[in-house]
């Protein structure tokens, strides 16, 4: 079976730190992985996406930038964190009926 | 621009109070809704798709239907543990097939 896994389940930075996030899936080849960024009140916000490795199309302009070195890996990345970067981060893959699947999510704090 | 709606924001229910939630969206052509279940400190948990007004699933005490401008997520005789944010999610057909637009969620609590 497909699982996902996101680390780490929190993190706390001081602003102007970089930031690396990882999510691998295990269980299916070339998946479709998306990142997330859930903000209280403001509900799940498309920051990344990508169909394969080197592929990634990014959804609103930020402070971040995602990568994917190999098939079943995807990193967020960040040179210098804002105070506005705090939130939950979460990473998804595409199954089958398009449904998608989460992680357990990191939550951020940026002080 | 695809949106989705979601309401109450909060809803509390005593223990078998039965209820609903809404979603209405608007969207280019629905190529589904997807209804998700999310507890504090976690990912989204899938529930149910839904693609073509009239169309019913159930799980549980769960049951999700679809029209062709909103859903609705009835909960029948609600229990504790059914207490979490309830999230309701689009894809349009089109260019932006690919990703899912999502409304802010109704968080539910059910009390004993």
């Amino acid at each position: 079976s497909q699982t996902i896994h996101q680390w780490p389940a929190t993190l706390v930075q001081p602003v102007g730190s970089p930031l690396s996030l990882e999510c691998t899936v295990e269980g299916t080849s070339n998946p479709n992985l998306y990142w997330y960024r859930q903000a209280a009140g403001r509900g799940l916000q498309l920051l990344f996406y990508s169909v394969g490795i080197g592929q990634i199309s990014s959804e609103v302009p930020q402070n971040l930038s995602a990568s994917r070195p190999q098939d079943r890996q995807f990193i967020l990345s960040s040179k210098k964190l804002l105070l506005s970067d705090s939130g939950f981060y979460l990473c998804a893959w595409r199954g089958i009926g398009n449904i998608q699947y989460f992680g357990a999510g990191t939550r951020l704090s940026v002080l | 621009e695809d949106q989705v709606t979601q309401s109450p924001e909060a809803l509390r229910l005593q223990e078998g109070e039965s209820s609903s939630l809404n979603c209405s969206y608007t969207v280019s052509g629905l190529r589904g809704l997807f209804w998700y279940r999310q507890d504090p400190g976690k990912g989204p948990e899938f529930l149910f798709t839904l693609y073509s007004a009239g169309e019913e699933k159930e799980k549980e005490r769960l049951k999700a239907t679809l029209t062709k401008k909103e859903s609705f997520l009835h909960i029948t005789a609600p229990k504790p543990e059914d207490s979490a944010t309830y999230l309701c999610a689009v894809r349009p057909s089109g260019g932006s097939n690919y990703k899912l637009t999502f409304g802010k969620g109704t968080l539910l609590t059910v009390n004993p």
